[in-house]
């Protein structure tokens, strides 16, 4: 059964430092994407990284894949307010037509 | 474009009743799927549909929850005799392909239901 992990769950940071939230799956997996949350609202897609070694960047997001190692990553760099959300990553495998999404990391970015 | 969209956005119906929860996809998506929100189960896989087809329906909790596609377009999600644990927001989302680099999953605004 796959499994997908964050970490941290929960993140307040001040406005202008840097953090990484991590996201571990437990089996191959040819994709993985993440998506934001704001509160009361659905899910906004960030990046889908569809390959080992993909890199994208959105802005002061930047996002990377490690397959062998099973890891993603979300950066962020210089952190602002309006990144305050909930951040989910989301893993899918050839066959099952369905996310498996990770627990959603909350991140408070305060002044 | 017009995104995926849901309705009703909010419901409150009394322990035992049923619900119907509709989606309506985003234009000439082929792949639909429903998930469900809650606090304490997460984000969790309910069904797909492939055309009007649901091939692996292992995700619906009890067979109280059912889901129809008709057209290749709007779905249905029903709850029959709802119960209290069924309180949560229902999520659709529709996909272009089911493989390939168009596999992107589109959100709607979801439905929050609430059980009294």
């Amino acid at each position: 059964e796959l499994k997908v992990e964050q970490n941290p769950l929960f993140l307040s940071m001040q406005e202008g430092k840097n953090y990484t939230i991590y996201c571990n799956y437990s089996t191959t997996s040819d994709r993985l994407y993440w998506y934001r949350q704001d509160p009361g609202k659905s899910l906004e897609s960030l990046f889908v990284l569809l390959s080992n070694g993909a890199v994208k960047q959105e802005g002061r997001l930047m996002a990377s894949l490690d397959t062998k190692a099973r890891l993603s990553t979300l950066h962020i760099t210089a952190a602002v307010h309006d990144l305050s959300a909930t951040y989910f990553c989301a893993v899918d495998i050839w066959g099952a037509q369905k996310l498996v999404f990770g627990q959603g990391t909350r991140l408070t970015i305060n002044p | 474009g017009a995104g995926v969209s849901q309705s009703p956005s909010n419901k409150v119906t009394e322990k035992g009743k049923d619900v119907e929860l509709r989606c309506d996809p985003i234009s000439g998506h082929t792949a639909l799927y429903w998930y469900r929100q809650s606090l304490g189960q997460g984000l969790e896989f309910l069904i797909y549909f492939q055309g009007n087809s649901a091939p692996d329906k292992s995700g619906l909790p009890s067979d109280r929850f059912s889901a129809e596609r008709t057209g290749g377009s709007v779905s249905t999600l029903t709850i029959q005799r709802t119960q209290q644990e069924d309180s949560a927001v229902y999520l659709c989302a529709s996909s272009p392909a089911f493989w390939g680099d168009s596999y992107e999953q589109y959100f709607g605004p979801g439905t929050r239901l609430t059980v009294t």
